[in-house]
C-alpha cells in the first residue's frame, strides 16, 4: 500500500500570501489530521477531518483551515501568511489508534 | 489542556549502550504512541500501547504504558546508529473535559538521540 503524499514537499512564500498544501492519505483511510512542526513549539495539532467533516480542531486562528473531499484526499489552508508560519506541515491519515504521517511540507515564510 | 513531558530533550550514546526516554503527564491518556522521526520526514509510529501498565517489546525496543495511564518509557538495549532520531511521545483520548480525541494527538517534544560507532 502507498504511504501518504504530500504536495508540494517545499515552498516559499511572502507574507501577506495565501497557500494551499495538499494530502492524499492511505487508501481506506478515512481520518485526515493536520500538525505543524516547529523547533520551538513541537508538533501541534491543527484539525482532523472524518468523511469530509472537521471532526477535531486545535487552538489555531482561522487564518488555518482545511477540508476534505469525498476520496478522503485533504486540503489545507493558510491565509494572510505570517513569519511565524514558517513550519513543517503534517498531514497523517488513520484507521483508529496510531497515525500515519506523511513526509510534509516544508513551509518558509519570506 | 494536556501536556506531555518528555525527558531527557537530548541524549547522546556511544553504540552498545542502553537507554531510557521518559514521557510524564497529568493528564490520564485513554492511548500513548511512540514515534521516531528522522530529518526531512514525518514521524513514524513504533508502538500504540492502550492498557495501563502494558509492556510491548520491538526487538531492542521495550515500551511500557503506566498503571495509571499518564506515563511511559521507552527502552533501548545495545543501541545502534540506525536508531539516531527524535523520539516523540503523543498522547490520544483523555477527560471529556479535556476535549480528547484518539485522532487529536498531543505531542511531546521529543528526545533528540543520537547514537555514535
Amino acid at each position: 500500500k502507498a504511504g501518504v503524499t504530500q504536495t508540494p514537499r517545499y515552498l516559499i512564500k511572502t507574507r501577506g500570501q495565501q497557500v494551499t498544501l495538499s494530502c492524499s492519505p492511505i487508501s481506506g483511510h478515512r481520518s485526515v489530521s493536520w500538525y505543524q512542526q516547529t523547533p520551538g513549539q513541537g508538533l501541534q495539532f491543527l484539525f482532523e477531518y472524518f468523511s469530509e467533516t472537521q471532526r477535531n480542531k486545535g487552538n489555531f486562528p482561522g487564518r488555518f483551515s482545511g477540508r476534505q473531499f469525498s476520496n478522503s484526499r485533504s486540503e489545507m489552508n493558510v491565509s494572510t501568511l505570517e513569519l511565524g508560519d514558517s513550519a513543517l506541515y503534517l498531514c497523517a491519515s488513520s484507521l483508529g489508534r496510531g497515525q500515519y504521517f506523511g513526509p510534509g511540507t516544508r513551509l518558509t515564510v519570506t | 489542556t494536556q501536556l506531555l513531558e518528555q525527558s531527557p530533550q537530548f541524549l547522546s550514546i556511544q553504540e552498545g549502550e542502553n537507554l531510557t526516554v521518559y514521557c510524564n503527564s497529568s493528564s490520564v491518556f485513554s492511548s500513548l504512541q511512540w514515534y521516531r522521526q528522522e530529518p526531512g520526514e514525518g514521524p513514524v509510529l513504533l508502538v500504540t500501547v492502550v492498557t495501563g501498565g502494558e509492556v510491548k517489546k520491538l526487538k531492542r525496543l521495550t515500551f511500557q504504558f503506566g498503571d495509571a495511564r499518564k506515563d511511559s518509557s521507552l527502552h533501548i538495549t545495545a543501541a545502534q546508529p540506525g536508531d539516531t532520531g527524535l523520539y516523540l511521545c503523543a498522547g490520544g483520548g483523555g477527560s471529556q473535559n479535556s476535549g480528547g480525541s484518539n485522532y487529536k494527538l498531543t505531542f511531546g517534544k521529543g528526545t533528540l538521540l543520537t547514537v555514535n560507532p
